[in-house]
């Protein structure tokens, strides 16, 4: 079974700091990969992806990340930090083989704060 | 173009009550998908639906159920409405390959006492 792993429930950064957010992901084969954003009391919303091609990927508002494979990783960052950055981050896999649509596999969130 | 669509926003339901999470979607997408999210966690896969007529579960689907008889209508029913189902209802949909964003709605805050 696959796993996402989001090291950190809670990250706080400076405004105009660089944002790392974690995620690392369990299966033989690299998945798809994907990062959304949550702000509160709203869905899910798509930062950036990654499926093939350039394991650099950049999404909307700045951000970015790069897929590991030697580290099954797939880290997010921004150079520098804006308070309207503040929100839960989520982590998901898909895996590319198999049957069926299935869904995707959610790490726990990283709820990430900007000190002014 | 209203992407996905939840009714209600929030509701409270006594034990043993039932209801139907409405969602809706008019971006003509095959698949479409329910997830719940509870605190500090992240979201989990209830059911899917690949197209009308078909669905199947997910990762949690006891005390659910699911119907899709149009490609843009998912209602989620739950027949007998537990505390442990106290949550925040996701519902989505995507195009169908797998490597394909899925769109979600705002959800739906459900309170069971």
């Amino acid at each position: 079974a696959q796993s996402v792993t989001q090291l950190g429930s809670h990250v706080s950064v400076s405004e105009g700091a660089l944002v790392l957010l974690r995620c690392n992901y369990s299966s033989s084969v690299p998945p798809y990969l994907f990062w959304y954003v949550q702000y509160p009391n709203q869905g899910l919303q798509l930062l950036l992806k990654y499926t093939t091609g350039a394991t650099l990927v950049k999404g909307i508002n700045g951000f970015e990340a790069e897929f590991k494979k030697s580290e099954t990783s797939f880290h997010l960052t921004k150079p520098s930090a804006h308070m309207s950055d503040a929100a839960e981050y989520f982590c998901a896999v898909r895996l590319r083989s198999g049957g069926g649509a299935d869904g995707l596999t959610f790490g726990k969130g990283t709820h990430l704060i900007i000190q002014p | 173009n209203a992407g996905v669509t939840q009714t209600p926003k929030f509701r409270i339901l006594k034990i043993g009550q039932s209801m139907t999470l409405q969602c809706t979607q008019d971006m003509n997408h095959n698949y479409m998908y329910w997830y719940r999210q509870d605190p500090g966690m992240g979201l989990k896969l209830i059911y899917y639906s690949v197209g009308a007529g078909i669905t199947d579960k997910g990762e949690v689907p006891n005390g659910y159920n699911v119907s899709r008889s149009t490609t843009e209508d998912f209602p989620l029913r739950l027949e007998l409405a537990a505390p442990s189902q106290t949550s925040v209802y996701f519902c989505a949909s995507s195009y169908g390959q797998k490597q394909e964003t899925q769109y979600f709605g705002p959800g739906t805050r459900l309170l069971v006492l």
